[in-house]
């Protein structure tokens, strides 16, 4: 079946890249996802990639997909106290839902 | 990226009672996805709710247990029946078009079964 693995943990220096790793099963993925869930609330939609692109840039978001080997990630450049939170890879689209890593913990140290 | 609201947005329930969860969207959607999220756990994926068609279950999720409604491209529901403790979790409703891959969350309904 389908399997979605993360890191459960990431701690970084605030001002330092975080670079948050995901790998994934389904060769059929169309999209691939990444949400952050901050303590208490709901699932933000930070950026998404098609499966046939190797990268995609969003002020500093980057995601790297490497399709041979199944590999999606996420860097955040210039890491702040305020992108402390869940970060959930996820992979489906279009009809279908989406399935869902179980999310890292991204620790952001002064 | 629409806008949607969940309702109740907490609730504590009785065991053997039900619970119906509202999910409003302020804009027309092809597709509404409802998703569980239990204490310190990943989402998984409930049912796909379309409108004009019975809800599509995953495994492991029954219709006699989370039955759901999707009467327009507005509004959906997810009943969550005959409640036990171990349905304590977070219940988000989702929604998607069918020529975006994007897909956007409800704040969720955190229900408590005691």
């Amino acid at each position: 079946g389908e399997d979605v693995e993360q890191s459960l943990f990431l701690s970084v220096r605030e001002g330092d890249s975080s670079v948050i790793n995901c790998t994934y099963t389904d060769s059929s993925s169309t999209y691939l996802y990444w949400y952050k869930q901050e303590p208490g609330a709901g699932l933000q939609l930070l950026t998404y990639i098609f499966s046939n692109m190797d990268m995609k840039q969003d002020q500093r978001l980057t995601v790297l997909l490497n399709k041979k080997d199944k590999h999606l990630s996420l860097r955040i450049a210039d890491t702040q106290t305020g992108d402390s939170a869940i970060y959930f890879c996820a992979e489906g689209g279009g009809a279908d839902g989406l399935t869902f890593g179980k999310g890292t913990h991204l620790i952001i140290q002064p | 990226s629409a806008v949607i609201s969940q309702k109740p947005s907490r609730d504590i329930c009785q065991r053997g009672t039900s619970l119906t969860i509202q999910c409003q969207v302020d804009s027309q959607v092809t597709m509404m996805f409802w998703y569980r999220q239990q204490p310190g756990q990943s989402l998984t994926l409930i049912a796909t709710a379309n409108q004009g068609s019975e809800a599509t279950y995953e495994s492991g999720f029954v219709i006699d247990k989370f039955p759901i409604s999707r009467p327009n491209l507005t509004f959906s529901t997810l009943t969550v029946s005959n409640m036990s403790p171990e349905d304590s979790s977070i219940y988000l409703c989702s929604v998607g078009q069918g020529d975006s891959y994007e897909q956007y969350f409800g704040p969720g309904t955190r229900l408590t079964v005691t």
